[in-house]
Parts: C-alpha cells; structure tokens; sequence
C-alpha cells in the first residue's frame, strides 16, 4: 500500500511569510508526527496527534508553530511569520496506535523549507 | 533528561569489513529503541525495534543488540548499498528522540 506522502517536496519562502506542509499518512494509521531535521542535527520532536485525544505540541519550537488534523487523517503544519532558522526539513510519520510501546513510526519524505 | 548519543559520528568501511555502530542512551522509562536508515533526500525508513535488554534482532547483514545503557548495530560483510545514515531512537512516552546518526559509506 502506500506510504506516508508528504508536499510540498520542497519549499522556498521569504522571511515573514507563512507556510503551509501537508502530510497523508498511512491508510488505518491512528497516530500522525511532526518532527524536524535541521542539518547536522538529529530530528526533534514537534507534535503528536493520536485519534480524538487532545495533540502532544510540547515539541512545538514557538507560538509560530501550528498544527491540526482533519478528520483524523490529513495534517496541516504551519509556520506564521518563517524565519531563517525555520529552514530545515519537516518530516511526517504515522502508526498504528500511539501508545503501544514498541509501535514502529513510519516516516514520509519531508519536505525541505528553505526561508531566505 | 533523555538523550541519546550515536558513536562514530561517521564510518568509512571497505566491502566486507565488518564493523558496529554505538547508539548510548539514557531514559527516564525505556518503551522501545529503534534503528532507522535513512538515505539523502528521503526519510527514515525502520529497520529494527528493541525493547529489552538481551534482546537481538537481525535482518540480512545487520543485527541490532540493546543493554541497559546502549545499543549496537552490527553491519556484517557490508556492501555499498548499506551505505547511508544510521539513526538510533529512544521512546519514553509517545515521542521518538533521536541521535545525530552515524553516517556509514562502504567502499567497493
């Protein structure tokens, strides 16, 4: 089946702007994260959405940083106001359930932001 | 506070030479360590979960090990497609924390 797709592949904003990155995670999947990957660094946790339950934003780097998920499948990141040290790549990732322990996350593509 | 360190920060082998990679951590209340490789430009596609000290994984040339305090992976008679960065993962309650990864090129 499909995998966790994720657009736009790439990104480029000015400063000031806001950005909107889309994730389709997998069919069945009740679990959905956002995390971010800035070069040379490992990728850091954003948010966690897990079926009806109020998200886990306590990742989340700022006020700027927004997120939702309609209809327990689709998910909206967005950035208000980007600035340049937003550039990086934002990855989505999905799984069965949330809170078994050993759950496995399955990651999209990312798509790279680039704020010049 | 949980971190996770990956050891080297990278590795150049020759086919066949078989190495390991580290993966320390420390963790409030350990639910899972995960492998991950992940190629340029794309994401980390899973390799192996672990759960409990002694427990080992294999699948073809790799196979992962955990202890109380780290996890190896270990990369036998290693070919240029495993070439790529390896990352290590904890997971003390819903969220994945990651290491800066251990990028392996295999030389032919």
């Amino acid at each position: 089946g499909a995998g966790v797709s994720q657009s736009p592949s790439n990104k480029v904003t000015e400063k000031g702007k806001d950005v909107e990155l889309r994730c389709d995670p997998i069919s069945g999947h009740t679990a959905l994260y956002w995390y971010r990957q800035s070069l040379g660094q490992g990728l850091e946790f954003l948010i966690y959405f897990q079926g009806n339950s109020a998200p886990d934003k306590s990742g989340l780097p700022s006020d700027r940083f927004s997120a939702e998920r309609t209809g327990g499948s689709v998910s909206t990141l967005t950035i208000q106001r980007t600035q340049q040290e937003d550039s990086a790549v934002y990855l989505c990732a999905s799984s069965l359930v949330g809170f078994t322990p050993s759950i496995e996350q399955y990651f999209g593509p990312g798509t790279r932001l680039t704020v010049t | 506070e949980d971190q996770v360190t990956q050891s080297p920060e990278a590795l150049r082998l020759q086919e066949g030479e078989s190495s390991s990679l580290n993966c320390s951590y420390t963790v409030s209340g350990l639910r899972g360590l995960f492998w991950y490789r992940q190629d340029p430009g794309k994401g980390p596609e899973f390799l192996f979960t672990l759960y409990s000290a002694g427990e080992e994984k294999e699948k073809e040339r790799l196979k992962a090990t955990l202890t109380k305090k780290e996890s190896f992976l270990h990369i036998t008679a290693p070919k240029p497609e495993d070439s790529a960065t390896y990352l290590c993962a904890v997971r003390p309650q819903n969220k994945l924390i990651f290491g800066t990864g251990t990028l392996l090129a295999v030389q032919p």
